[in-house]
């Protein structure tokens, strides 16, 4: 059964560095979305992406964020200047359409320190 | 008024108990529903995806719509001890970019031996 892969699983970065985060979408799905979950506190949306452009961002996803496919396979997450409040687990999501299930990855756990 | 609000929990119950888990919303907007189950640091796992004021059955799984109410359940038939987990309502709008799902706060589910 196709999956949304993440890697890595585990990040821990000093702040003020740049992170990537990686997602392989499932393969005809042609909506990508990533999400955050602060430890305890519930999933939130950070950014959709579709047709090689963000559809919608939510407050969260300032100018340090960005995203990109930059090839047929793989959806980033870039933080440019990490924060200690940037620390969570970040998850990638797609879908085949608007209307239908969003799947999720395992997620990726970034630690700022 | 936040806008999807679900009991935290935790909820605890006898293996083979009916489990009933609720969320209400107040934007009239949102028309999917979904439900996902999350193990402790790991991703959201579809469960079950409505759209339709009714019922919708998937194995022990049962999802329950209410528009009007604008009140959703998922109930869990001989509850396992497998079925221990955080267990998530998302819903979303139409929008043709995608949609960005919004979650609750999960409910913690414990099924005791």
């Amino acid at each position: 059964e196709p999956e949304v892969t993440q890697t890595p699983s585990h990040q821990v970065t000093q702040m003020g560095q740049e992170v990537i985060l990686r997602c392989v979408p499932i393969s005809n799905h042609l909506y990508f979305y990533w999400y955050r979950q602060i430890l305890g506190q519930k999933v939130e949306f950070l950014v959709s992406f579709y047709n090689n452009e963000i559809s919608e961002k939510s407050e969260i996803f300032d100018d340090q964020f960005s995203v990109e496919r930059p090839d047929g396979s793989n959806f980033t997450l870039k933080i440019r200047s990490t924060k200690l409040e940037d620390s969570a687990m970040y998850f990638c999501a797609s879908g085949r359409s608007p209307y239908n299930e969003q799947f999720f990855g395992p997620g990726t756990r970034l630690t700022v320190l | 008024q936040k806008e999807v609000e679900q009991d935290p929990g935790p909820l605890s119950v006898p293996e083979g108990a009916i489990v009933s888990l609720n969320c209400t919303y107040s934007n009239s907007a949102f028309q999917y529903f979904m439900w996902y189950r999350q193990y402790s640091r790991k991703g959201p796992e579809l469960l079950m995806y409505t759209y339709s004021s009714g019922n919708k059955e998937d194995g022990r799984f049962t999802a329950q719509v209410d528009k009007s109410s604008k009140y959703i359940s998922l109930f869990i038939r001989d509850s396992q001890p497998s079925d221990s987990a955080t267990y998530l309502c998302a819903m979303t709008r139409t929008r043709e970019g995608g949609n960005k799902l919004t979650f609750g706060t999960g409910t913690q589910l414990k099924v005791e031996l």
